[in-house]
């Protein structure tokens, strides 16, 4: 079994707090790595799709690097908004199974 | 809005009846997906078509029978369902389904209740 961990699994900040998550993955066979961002009662929405060992990327106030040599992505959101808010969702892509494996993804809730 | 439309978007159904969910894509991909969320658990794909050809059955029950009768839109038949079956599930598709290196589209999901 090929598994895709995602920490915390929940997290409370202030508005205007920093904040990163981390996404953990297989590391042999690798092929991509996804972002999705997961709003309440909306569709899952791409932030990042990322396929190169030093990838980093960037959208907005949102950032994310890639290291596939250890199985790891980090994701980050400089000075939060209570517009934050979702679950946030990666996804691994790898030679092994291919097909997408999700994580349970990482809750956050940004406070006013 | 995304893109990608999924009817109905909440069903309650027996476990005796049969049952449709539909998806249609406007974004000219041609790969499409179905995906199950439970309760505390991880999005798990069930199957993939690339091309209108399944290329992915993800052991998934023959309770659930996908139909891809062209690349826009996507159906999943569902008869003789279980409680267990209860999930949200949603439907997504991409450029193609190759290598993982295109992102995903999501539609809003139907939310399935059987009792």
């Amino acid at each position: 079994i090929l598994n895709v961990e995602q920490s915390p699994q929940s997290l409370h900040v202030q508005e205007g707090d920093s904040t990163n998550f981390t996404c953990s993955f297989p590391s042999s066979n690798f092929y991509a790595l996804h972002w999705y961002r997961w709003e309440t009662a909306k569709s899952p929405e791409a932030l990042f799709v990322m396929t190169l060992n030093g990838d980093e990327k960037k959208k907005g106030r949102i950032s994310a690097t890639l290291n596939t040599k250890e199985g790891y992505s980090y994701l980050y959101i400089k000075g939060s908004q209570p517009e934050d808010s979702a679950t946030y969702l990666c996804a691994h892509y790898g030679g092994a199974t291919n097909k997408l494996i999700f994580g349970t993804g990482t809750l956050l809730a940004v406070q006013p | 809005e995304t893109g990608v439309t999924q009817t109905p978007r909440h069903l309650v159904m027996g476990m005796t009846n049969k049952k449709s969910l539909k998806c249609e894509q406007h974004l000219g991909h041609n790969a499409m997906y179905w995906y199950k969320q439970s309760a505390k658990k991880p999005l798990e794909l069930m199957f993939v078509y690339n091309f209108k050809e399944q290329t992915e059955n993800n052991s998934v029950p023959s309770r659930f029978s996908p139909e891809c009768p062209n690349s826009s839109h996507l159906f999943l038949h569902l008869h003789t369902l279980q409680p267990e079956d209860s999930a949200l599930y949603l439907c997504a598709s991409s450029q193609t389904s190759g290598t993982g290196g295109w992102e995903q589209y999501f539609g809003p999901g139907t939310r399935l209740t059987v009792t």
